[in-house]
């Protein structure tokens, strides 16, 4: 079965630190796995994908992301955040089935000052 | 904004309501999704249409009725709906190109439904 696992409910960083959102995921097969960002009373942005290739991906707004296949991981990262990248991000990986997505649930980042 | 509309966005109904929630989207994409989004779970795929045919049901109970009239539209109708179906449902479209490659979803908005 297809499933991805965001382990944090919320991550706290300070602005100008290096942030780390978590995500895990399970699939049969070869993973795309995907990131996105929601802000408040908005639908969700795509941040960037993982298809093949480089395990770092590099994706909008200085997010990247390394996909590790022997830890089925798949973590976002930010050199160094800002108080504007607060907001709820949810990793997504594709099934088998191409018109299936499968989403964690969420992980709210806090940016302070 | 990303090209997926929603309306109305919030909307508040009575469980002996009928009531239906459009999506347009208008990036000429060929699948359109319905997802249901509740505080702390994963986002629910409810509903999937490619080229106007659905081809995803995700064991949604029938008070929730999809229309998918044209690859640019979507309606979600709802009747005699339950108090737990208080959510965020989210529209989504995306350009399905099979195994040769693997296109994002694009969102709309949302339609925040309240339940009473």
């Amino acid at each position: 079965a297809q499933s991805v696992a965001q382990p944090e409910d919320q991550v706290n960083v300070a602005e100008g630190n290096p942030l780390t959102v978590k995500c895990t995921y399970s699939v049969s097969g070869n993973p795309y796995l995907f990131w996105y960002v929601q802000y408040p009373n908005r639908g969700l942005q795509f941040l960037l994908k993982y298809i093949t290739g480089d395990n770092l991906v590099k994706g909008s707004y200085g997010f990247e992301a390394e996909f590790n296949k022997s830890q089925t991981s798949f973590h976002l990262k930010k050199p160094s955040a800002l108080v504007s990248d607060s907001a709820l991000y949810f990793c997504a990986v594709r099934g088998r089935n191409f018109n299936k997505f499968y989403f964690g649930s969420g992980t709210k980042l806090n940016v302070k000052p | 904004e990303t090209g997926v509309t929603q309306t109305p966005r919030h909307l508040v109904m009575g469980m002996t309501n009928k009531k239906s929630l459009k999506c347009e989207q208008h990036l000429g994409h060929n699948a359109m999704y319905w997802y249901k989004q509740s505080a702390k779970k994963p986002l629910e795929l409810m509903f999937v249409y490619n080229f106007k045919e659905q081809t995803e049901n995700n064991s949604v109970p029938s008070r929730f009725s999809p229309e998918c009239p044209n690859s640019s539209h979507l309606f979600l109708h709802l009747h005699t709906l339950q108090p737990e179906d208080s959510a965020l449902y989210l529209c989504a479209s995306s350009q399905q190109t099979g195994l040769a490659g693997v296109d994002e979803q694009f969102f709309g908005p949302g339609t925040r439904l309240t339940v009473l």
